[in-house]
């Protein structure tokens, strides 16, 4: 079966510090993956996506980045952390093709202090 | 481009039925899917909609109607455990690698 990790669970960082956010995917092979940012409360705002290794797509512009340094593992980062960067960061996977059910990592709760 | 509407929030008291509608805008479509999301936890799959009419999960149905560019979650036997966020979404219609989400309807169940 298809598990999703993510880590740390939660992290708090002083403003101006780096971040790196780490997933990993298990049990499949070439999945889409997607990082996503949550607001207390709110929707779910798609930062990057990436179809292949190598192969990123960003969706808002921002002082994050991702990079895909192998098949099953995605990675966000940032060389400086904003109060603005604070919400919850959830990792997903879906199928290639035709699939559309997004699978979801457990999350990251970043407080940017 | 693509959007989804739905009511940011939703009372209803335990045993009874809910529905949650949704409708979108999208230059194509490939679907409707439905996602609950617990306090603190991570969004669940609950269901898709590919064609037309109900499709029944247990408590949980959902509907789609493509030509009035709507559906909704039909939640019954409403359970405490029940309260949650519940998100519809679609896939984007430029290649269906990305999954575009409403902004949530938050239920609350009320004993």
């Amino acid at each position: 079966s298809q598990t999703i990790h993510q880590w740390p669970a939660t992290l708090v960082q002083p403003v101006g510090s780096p971040l790196s956010l780490e997933c990993t995917v298990e049990g499949t092979s070439n999945p889409n993956l997607y990082w996503y940012r949550q607001a207390a409360g709110r929707g779910l705002q798609l930062l990057f996506y990436s179809v292949g290794i190598g192969q990123i797509s960003s969706e808002v512009p921002q002082n994050l980045s991702a990079s895909r340094p192998q098949d099953r593992q995605f990675i966000l980062s940032s060389k400086k952390l904003l109060l603005s960067d604070s919400g919850f960061y959830l990792c997903a996977w879906k199928g290639q093709g035709s699939s559309y059910e997004q699978y979801f990592g457990p999350g990251t709760r970043l407080t940017v202090t | 481009g693509q959007s989804l509407e739905q009511p940011s929030e939703v009372t209803a008291v335990e045993g009874a039925i809910v529905q949650i509608n949704c409708t979108y805008q999208t230059s194509g479509f490939y679907g409707l899917s439905w996602y609950q999301q617990h306090d603190g936890g991570a969004p669940t799959f609950l269901s898709y909609n590919a064609l037309d009419g109900l499709e029944e999960t247990g408590r949980f149905s959902s509907f789609l109607s493509r030509s009035d560019s709507y559906g909704y979650l039909l939640l019954q036997e409403l359970q405490m455990k029940d309260s949650a966020s519940y998100f519809c979404a679609v896939r984007d219609t430029t290649g269906g690698f990305k999954t575009i989400f409403g902004a949530g309807t938050r239920l609350f169940v009320k004993a």
